[in-house]
């Protein structure tokens, strides 16, 4: 059964310094999303893409963020500056109805 | 936005109880999902349910989307359905999804 995989499942990078969270969604699905999760918290709705470009972000995707979809298959989540409070699990999903998640990557921020 | 309430927040049962969840959202929707959480935090797909009642083994779930709520239920539960339960709700035409604050549920040998 295809799955959506996320790579790393764990990054442990500096305040300061720019991250990548890598995703490959499923492939014939349209839409792709990022979430986070802070511990304990719910899950927190980031941005959607369709069709190359965002569809909607939330108000905590600020300038820091961006996503690519460089090749056709991968999807990624780049945070340019890191802070502390951008330590959370990140998840990737895709859908063409229902949405399927990644396993997640956990970002901690030193 | 859409604000997405679940009830009730904790849960503890007995195994082989049965439990029914509530998710309620404060606008209209085209998409609901409902998810089980792990306790390693994985998020386990249960249904997509804009509306109607689906049922996959043990579990059931109800969309009523005209009154703007949803329901999860199970029975017979087992340990192995500890975790966290989310509820999440979205437009077509407007890709941002709402997640509910979610049930912890923990079932007790």
């Amino acid at each position: 059964e295809p799955e959506v995989t996320q790579t790393p499942s764990h990054q442990v990078t500096q305040m300061g310094q720019e991250v990548i969270l890598r995703c490959v969604p499923i492939s014939n699905h349209l839409y792709f999303y990022w979430y986070r999760q802070i511990l304990g918290q719910k899950v927190e709705f980031l941005v959607s893409f369709y069709n190359n470009e965002i569809s909607e972000k939330s108000e905590i995707f600020d300038d820091q963020f961006s996503v690519e979809r460089p090749d056709g298959s991968n999807f990624t989540l780049k945070i340019r500056s890191t802070k502390l409070e951008d330590s959370a699990m990140y998840f990737c999903a895709s859908s063409r109805n229902e949405q399927f998640f990644g396993p997640g990557t956990r970002l901690t921020v030193l | 936005g859409i604000q997405v309430e679940q009830s009730p927040p904790d849960l503890i049962l007995q195994e082989g109880a049965n439990s029914t969840l509530r998710c309620n959202f404060s606008d209209s929707v085209n998409n609901l999902q409902w998810f089980h959480q792990n306790p390693w935090g994985q998020l386990i797909n249960l249904f997509y349910i804009p509306s109607g009642t689906k049922q996959n083994g043990r579990l059931s779930a109800t969309t009523v989307a005209t009154e703007r709520y949803s329901l999860l239920y199970i029975s017979s539960s087992q340990t192995t359905d500890s975790g966290v339960y989310f509820c999440a709700v979205w437009r077509w035409g407007y890709q941002k999804v709402t997640f509910g604050t979610g049930t912890k549920l923990q079932v007790i040998p």
